[in-house]
């Protein structure tokens, strides 16, 4: 059964770089998926923030490309670096396992449970 | 890139039909079969429902079904029932190979 479990602080200061890792059990992120990060601001709806696969390749929201850095760590894990942040960028993290194709691309699942992180000083 | 436009709420009693909208453009909703539903009970993770406009995963009971015509995506659910109520969020890839949700809806049942 593949899991996959957000890890990171909670509470990132203003203009500070925000860090989490995912860690994938039960699948190896070599596997043929893709392996994303989507966010959700609470009471507010989910926004995509990219992907990416084991060859590096990556999909990134056009409109935080400048800011977010997500790569492929060590002992199946990857990792969301989101810098300059805002209030804005307060919301759940949730990391999840991707499938993209030549025409499409969806959360598969499963998804984490999911993180909140708090920007404020 | 905009959000796909979702009605904010829609309601139905148990056993009824219910239907929610996804509207978008010819670059994401409209280009290919790129859109997938996704269903999130409060305080839970989203979970997948149809993929590629009209595919189930395993596991997805068959009242739910996805169509699309032009621009315009819809996730029909059939024979309501009280577990269906949740936020429901539509997401198409788009040719700037990036992926957009919609602002979801809420669905009660009454």
């Amino acid at each position: 059964q593949v899991q996959l479990q957000e890890s990171g602080p909670g509470l990132v200061k203003p203009s500070e770089t925000l860090s989490l890792t995912c860690a994938v059990s039960g699948s190896s992120i070599s596997s043929g998926y893709f392996w994303g990060w989507i966010r959700q601001p609470p009471g507010k709806g989910l926004e995509w923030i990219g992907s990416i696969y084991y060859s590096g390749s990556t999909y990134n929201n056009p409109s935080l490309k400048s800011r977010v850095t997500i790569s492929l760590d060590t002992s199946n894990q990857f990792s969301l670096k989101l810098n300059s942040v805002t209030a804005a960028d307060t919301a759940v993290y949730y990391c999840a396992r991707v499938r993209c194709t030549s025409i499409s691309c969806y959360v598969a699942g499963p998804w984490g449970q999911g993180i909140l992180v708090t920007v404020s000083s | 890139q905009s959000a796909l436009t979702q009605p904010p709420s829609v309601s139905g009693s148990p056993g009824q039909s219910v239907t929610i909208s996804c509207t978008g453009t010819s670059s994401d909703v409209g280009s290919y079969d790129r859109v997938s539903w996704y269903q999130q009970p409060p305080g839970t993770a989203p979970k997948l429902m149809i993929y590629e406009v009209t595919n189930r995963p395993s596991g997805v009971p068959d009242r739910f079904s996805g169509s699309r015509s032009g621009n315009t995506a819809s996730l029909t659910i059939s024979g309501l029932q009280a577990e269906d109520e949740a936020h429901y969020y539509c997401s198409s890839y788009t040719t700037s190979t990036s992926v957009i949700f919609g602002g979801g809806t809420k669905l009660t049942v009454l």
